[in-house]
């Protein structure tokens, strides 16, 4: 069974700083893959980034990175100079075996503030 | 960019009424999925369709939801007999091939309410 686990309900960040959400999982795949997607409110789920669990480099899009801690099941995503756009709720999720369904974490509310 | 689009964006129905939620996945995708989101709560896989038949479901996916691609086109969940539980976000979504380097392209959604 797979389980993601997203400990911060809600996070503020000003404008034009760093914020890191934190994530953890479990999976008994050997192949998995993690993913933090964005739903603003506008609803849309919309893919941030996306890391393969046999890469040990660590994914970055732009101003979004993540730090992979594969032995501690860790995933945390990290925003930098952080935009009112930015502003969204962040969904946690995983991904593995053969249909590839998705789980979710609770979400994370950030606001960000100007 | 190609979209993910989901009709209606908003059905209000009778409970024990049946409700049809349409989606129109990316033209390439073979592999399909719905998700439900209660309000306030986290995203939860329904099912997944491939091949014109499902590849996996959930708890949730009783006997009281079904889908199909009737057309080659349009993926479409039917609740036969709503309830007010079902009052939720759905969401489809679409992915080119089933493997985790394929992303999930999700519509954007709908919002059904059961009176």
């Amino acid at each position: 069974a797979q389980t993601v686990t997203q400990s911060q309900p809600e996070m503020s960040v000003q404008e034009a700083e760093t914020v890191t959400l934190s994530c953890t999982y479990d999976t008994s795949e050997n192949n998995y893959y993690l993913f933090w997607y964005k739903q603003p409110p506008s609803r849309q789920m919309i893919l941030v980034i996306r890391q393969e669990a046999y890469k040990q480099q660590n994914a970055t899009e732009n101003r979004f990175s993540v730090n992979f801690q594969k032995a501690a099941k860790s995933f945390s995503l990290k925003i930098s100079d952080s935009q009112l756009g930015d502003t969204a709720m962040y969904f946690c999720a995983s991904a593995g075996g053969a249909t590839n369904k998705l789980i979710f974490g609770t979400g994370t509310l950030l606001a960000v503030q100007p | 960019e190609p979209e993910v689009t989901q009709t209606p964006s908003h059905q209000v129905t009778q409970m024990g009424q049946e409700v049809i939620l349409r989606c129109v996945p990316i033209s390439n995708h073979l592999y399909f999925y719905w998700y439900r989101q209660i309000l306030g709560q986290k995203v939860e896989f329904l099912v997944s369709f491939y091949n014109n038949e499902i590849s996996e479901k959930s708890e949730i996916f009783d006997d009281q939801f079904s889908v199909e691609r009737p057309d080659g086109s349009n993926f479409t969940l039917k609740i036969r007999s709503t309830k007010l539980e079902d009052s939720a976000m759905y969401f489809c979504a679409s992915s080119e091939l089933s493997r985790g380097n394929q992303p999930q392209h999700f519509g954007d959604g709908t919002r059904l309410s059961i009176l």
